[in-house]
């Protein structure tokens, strides 16, 4: 199976500050990635899939790059309501497999 | 706006099975661009997916569950169910239903239920 690392596992930032996460490949996925971000006690919501490309309704804060092993989430303002577990998730290979998660809090 | 809904017992017994059923509303599971899968979530932990059905009834499966797992479905019902054998504690999880698509899209799960937590005990 294909894992996913994350990093970092957590971070702090303050309202406003630009912020990246990385998730990188074990092997080669192409552009076959999704982020998701989960709020305590909620299920995971989509924000990007084919590692770019928005979901509908997400704001455009939120933007996806990279492809092949290494690919990056990045928040390029934060907000409050950012606070939450991100994570990617690779659908190049069989299993799906999903990164550890990045905790972002509010410093 | 479609709604997954997950239903079942919340508390199993170790060595028994787990039966989960994931209800759809507000769209069709007979639909051609989507796929629908089970993904877990231990407490504090990060997600599993656990396998995925298609309305024909065609299966993929984690091959570290696919020995436990069986995926089914009930166009009729608009419902897909999620049985896992042999049970142990390891199997404590909030387990989520959701949507995937099946077109340039990619395999990300754009719907998810709610979740449920399943506790395997004595």
């Amino acid at each position: 199976a294909i894992q996913m690392t994350q990093s970092p596992s957590s971070l702090s930032a303050s309202v406003g500050d630009r912020v990246t996460i990385t998730c990188r490949a074990s092997q080669g996925i192409r552009n076959d990635l999704g982020w998701y971000q989960q709020k305590p006690g909620k299920a995971p919501k989509l924000l990007i899939y084919a590692a770019s490309s928005l979901q509908s309704g997400v704001p455009s804060r939120f933007n996806g790059s990279g492809s092949g092993t290494e690919f990056t989430l990045t928040i390029s303002r934060l907000e409050p309501e950012d606070v939450a577990v991100y994570y990617c998730q690779q659908y190049g290979n069989s299993p799906l497999t999903f990164g550890g998660g990045t905790r972002v809090e509010i410093k | 706006q479609l709604q997954l809904q997950e239903s079942g017992p919340g508390l199993v017994k170790p060595s028994e099975t787990l039966s989960l059923t994931c209800t759809v509303s507000g769209g069709s599971i007979s639909s051609s661009t989507y796929y629908w899968g089970w993904i877990r979530q231990p407490p504090g932990k990060g997600l599993e997916w656990i396998g995925t059905i298609y309305y024909t009834g065609s299966t993929y499966y984690n091959p570290s569950l696919k020995s436990r797992v069986t995926i089914s479905v009930d166009t009729s019902k608009n419902q897909f169910s999620l049985k896992l054998t042999s049970v142990t504690a390891a199997d404590t999880a909030v387990y989520y239903c959701a949507r995937l698509h099946r077109d340039a899209s990619g395999l990300v799960f754009d719907y998810w239920g709610l979740g449920t937590l399943v506790t395997v005990s004595s």
